[in-house]
């Protein structure tokens, strides 16, 4: 069964809303989240690592007042787009690893972002 | 800097076996990863290497060598629905994954 899950997973907004992507690890606590996007026929950008109780760490160039991350529990992280435009439409990844720093991630079903 | 390195683009036929290759340079190594995205869908587990040697699972195997800091792929019988991206990428010692841009692997009749 799905180890990760996101909601929603797909969503279209205007430009200049906000919108925020859920997280969720269904199966263990996962002290480290990762966020990803991905743009087509690209491959994953880690956008940011995503820490319970700590503030996210940014990857260069991501813009953390732009992509505001909360991962207020062991089971949930949400990343919001905020002021969102066009240029943002793209595929969002989580993932996640085990309490136990288990090397594999663990990847959501993603969630495809339109900004019209 | 740390680097993956894979093709951008192969092109097999059904049934035969196609090899693709990730070489790399990170900051520590904690183990090497393949995974398989088709179009719009999220990255699907495939193998993980962490000692030298070939790992083989059914019709997928991969292989690493962490002295030459290769890895690859090896599709065998080929199916019309392995056409997909395989991505490499690696653990670094902070057990983040960098990814290699993928290779598009095209499978014809």
């Amino acid at each position: 069964g799905a180890v990760v899950s996101q909601h929603p997973s797909w969503v279209i907004c205007k430009s200049g809303t906000s919108v925020k992507i859920e997280c969720r690890s269904l199966d263990f606590q996962a002290t480290t989240m990762f966020w990803y996007r991905q743009f087509p026929k690209q491959s994953l950008m880690l956008m940011a690592t995503s820490n319970e109780g700590s503030k996210a760490t940014y990857e260069q160039g991501v813009e953390k007042d732009k992509f505001l991350i909360n991962h207020a529990s062991l089971t949930l992280s949400t990343l919001t787009v905020t002021s969102a435009h066009p240029e943002d439409s793209s595929f969002y990844i989580c993932s996640v690893i085990g309490i136990q720093r288990e090397v594999e991630q663990y990847f959501g079903p993603g969630t495809r972002l339109t900004v019209t | 800097g740390q680097n993956i390195d894979q093709p951008t683009e192969m092109t097999a036929t059904e049934g035969a076996i196609v090899q693709i290759n990730c070489t790399y340079q990170t900051s520590g190594f904690n183990g090497l990863f393949w995974y398989q995205q088709h179009a719009g869908e999220a990255p699907t587990f495939l193998s993980y290497n962490v000692l030298d040697g070939l790992e083989e699972k059914g019709r997928f195997s991969s292989f690493l060598s962490r002295s030459k800091g290769y890895s690859y792929l090896l599709l065998k019988e080929l199916q019309m629905k392995d056409s997909a991206s395989y991505l490499c990428a690696v653990s670094d010692s902070n057990y983040q994954l960098i990814w290699g841009a993928g290779t598009k692997l095209i499978i014809k009749p």
